[in-house]
């Protein structure tokens, strides 16, 4: 079946590590999303990538990382600068048709600072 | 700057009725909108869109209504059903870029 596989889908780290949370999809999508969700915030963008060896900022970039080395994957490493990164982490993808695409999104991954 | 907006945190219906649920959006340039459907702990799945083209799409009992002048979007549930009760995101796009609401939690009651 194609899909947005992540995991996992619990994660804990201890303060001061460098955790990295994974993102697959076989859709043979262009873009790929990084979004945070916090109760009452929505979903903020961390970082989308639209082509390989391409990314960029969202709005909430800082104390974060990507990579886009294949097209299927897109990792995630929430960094030691990252001041709250306890959230739950959804990865999306979609086609580059320039307008009307739809987003999917996988299950998410509940990281939690201990 | 929140460019979609949800101002409606939660909403109650009860079972068999309508349920309305409403999003703003301040870019006139967003040219296609979406709904999410979000369970906890999972991610949102989609449920249906409109270019900003049309004024109206229908799906089943879901129908997305589009006011361009007023920058306002709606979701009509008809009827409601215990399993629609979710949160609701609308999001909009320009390109390949999603700006998400902050949600609204629909709760139907039996």
């Amino acid at each position: 079946d194609g899909g947005i596989t992540q995991s996992p889908k619990y994660l804990f780290r201890k303060e001061g590590q460098n955790v990295t949370l994974s993102c697959e999809q076989n859709l043979n999508h262009d873009a790929m999303y990084w979004y945070r969700q916090d109760p009452g915030q929505g979903l903020r963008l961390i970082y989308y990538s639209q082509i390989v060896n391409d990314f960029q900022k969202g709005d909430i970039a800082e104390g974060y990382s990507v990579s886009r080395e294949k097209k299927e994957s897109f990792p995630l490493t929430v960094t030691s600068a990252q001041k709250n990164p306890t959230a739950f982490y959804l990865c999306a993808s979609s086609i580059d048709r320039g307008r009307g695409t739809e987003a999917f999104f996988g299950q998410g991954t509940r990281l939690t600072v201990v | 700057d929140q460019q979609v907006k949800q101002n409606s945190p939660s909403l109650s219906v009860q079972e068999g009725r309508i349920s309305i649920l409403n999003c703003d959006y301040t870019n006139s340039m967003f040219d296609y909108f979406l709904w999410y459907k979000k369970y906890p702990a999972e991610g949102p799945t989609f449920l249906i869109s409109i270019s900003s083209i049309k004024d109206k799409n229908e799906d089943g009992r879901f129908t997305v209504f589009l006011n361009k002048s007023a920058k306002h979007l709606s979701l009509h549930i008809v009827p409601s059903q215990p399993g629609d009760s979710a949160v609701y995101f609308c999001a909009a796009t320009s390109g390949n870029q999603f700006y998400f609401g902050t949600g609204t939690s629909l709760t139907v009651i039996p």
